[in-house]
């Protein structure tokens, strides 16, 4: 298996544009975690997902922020519109058996 | 403070030496797992230790928990200039099968 698929890798954009990131578990997982790390905040907890269905969104910051899962193999994080303060480093995470596997992380800059 | 402290923030030794990080948390919890994130990596998952073990072992890592202190320790023994990275607890506290991180500690093994 190719592990958690994240992508873009990097994203740079403008106060005000939308951004999706896209994340592909690991086959056979049935948990999605999204998370956003930062130097002043350490690693958050934004949303996760069992079985497709959104569990606990609690930590989405704002209602510029929202996620999706279509299907056990996609899902979603989009930001509109997206703010400067927003730069971070987004995770997505799948889990099995109670351990987490990290996604590489897609590094969003908003200029 | 929140769920999954480290301390110390940081730890800089020599190559050979010994790297012992610790973790306390707040509530009770299921189990406590260690992660090590690489610098523009995602997080590698390390061990898990369940609340009823008290140590756990694997390769050169060495976990213990005490449960009535709410507290965990990563022993990292004869250590690698390639076990520079950061390392984050997190904990399980049964809350619908979410992780909360602790701040990490950043190590860094001099050659």
């Amino acid at each position: 298996d190719a592990g958690v698929i994240q992508s873009p890798r990097h994203e740079v954009t403008e106060m005000g544009q939308e951004v999706t990131l896209r994340c592909k578990p690991i086959s056979g997982h049935d948990y999605l975690f999204w998370y956003r790390q930062t130097m002043m905040r350490g690693l958050e907890l934004l949303i996760y997902f069992n079985n497709n269905v959104p569990i606990d969104d609690s930590g989405m910051p704002e209602d510029r922020f929202s996620a999706k899962m279509p299907n056990a193999s996609f899902s979603t994080l989009k930001i509109q519109p997206s703010e400067p303060r927003d730069s971070a480093v987004y995770f997505c995470a799948s889990r099995a058996s109670g351990t987490q596997y990290f996604g590489p992380g897609t590094r969003l800059l908003v200029l | 403070s929140q769920q999954g402290e480290e301390d110390p923030q940081a730890l800089s030794i020599q190559e050979g030496e010994n790297a012992t990080m610790n973790c306390s948390y707040k509530t009770s919890i299921n189990n406590l797992q260690w992660y090590r994130q690489n610098s523009g990596r995602g997080l590698v998952h390390l061990i898990l230790i369940r609340s009823n073990e008290r140590e756990k072992h694997s390769g050169r890592l060495r976990v213990t928990l005490d449960t009535s202190k709410k507290s965990s320790s990563l022993l990292i023994t004869a250590s690698r200039a390639a076990d520079t990275a950061s390392y984050f607890c997190a904990t399980d506290a049964n809350r619908g099968s979410r992780l909360t991180f602790g701040e990490g500690t950043q190590l860094t093994v001099n050659p």
